[in-house]
């Protein structure tokens, strides 16, 4: 099945030592989003990608980055997390701008 | 920007019984309305949406309402089911330059067998 698939699903990290999100998507689709979704709260944007062109929101913290080497393959690199940046990281995705977006099931960040 | 509020918080229904959920918008520029539902530990998941150009759409035991002129949106869930329960967020964006989706609060229904 075609799908958004998010790698590791849960990811535990040291204060200030960074890491690594991943996301892969079989759909072929455009766009691909990161959110950061915190307990008990709507999923928040991040960025997003339309094919090679990065997007980002105002509001988003320079500790947060990301990188789109190709269609498939789109990553979210947190260079110096801190306790504030545990969250649950969702990737989605959709044809193109303002179509239906598709989620994967997310990673489940633990900062300690 | 868009501002979007959804209502109520916490939602609980008898199996069986249909379950009400809505949504305003602020931006009257706003034409897509997506339907989320997320349970523990997952992605969210469409389940449903409408674009402006149309009043109402119903997939099976689900449906959802939109009325521009008051800028405000519903999910209607009838004969409800155990496995119904989870957080459901609405969200609206607009499709000119802007397609950023802007969420609700998220309402946590939970069906009582």
């Amino acid at each position: 099945d075609a799908m958004v698939i998010q790698n590791p699903r849960y990811q535990v990290t040291q204060f200030g030592k960074p890491v690594t999100l991943s996301c892969s998507q079989t759909l072929n689709h455009n766009v691909m989003y990161w959110y950061q979704q915190k307990s008990s709260q709507a999923p928040k944007l991040l960025f997003h990608y339309y094919d090679k062109d990065f997007n980002n929101e105002a509001d988003t913290p320079d500790n947060f980055q990301s990188r789109r080497p190709n269609t498939s393959f789109c990553f979210l690199d947190i260079r110096s997390p801190g306790l504030g940046d545990a969250a649950m990281y969702l990737c989605a995705t959709s044809k193109e701008r303002g179509l239906e977006q598709y989620f994967g099931p997310g990673t489940r960040l633990t900062v300690t | 920007g868009e501002n979007v509020e959804q209502h109520p918080s916490t939602l609980s229904v008898q199996e069986g019984d249909s379950a009400v959920i809505k949504c305003t918008y602020s931006d009257s520029a706003s034409n897509y309305f997506p339907w989320y539902k997320q349970e523990l530990g997952k992605g969210p998941q469409l389940i449903i949406d409408i674009r402006s150009n149309v009043g109402e759409k119903k997939d099976q035991r689900i449906a959802v309402t939109l009325n521009k002129t008051a800028k405000h949106f519903s999910l209607h869930i009838t004969e409800t089911q155990p496995e119904d329960s989870a957080v459901y967020f609405c969200a609206a964006s607009y499709n000119f330059g802007n397609e950023k989706l802007t969420f609700g609060t998220g309402t946590r229904l939970t069906i009582i067998p």
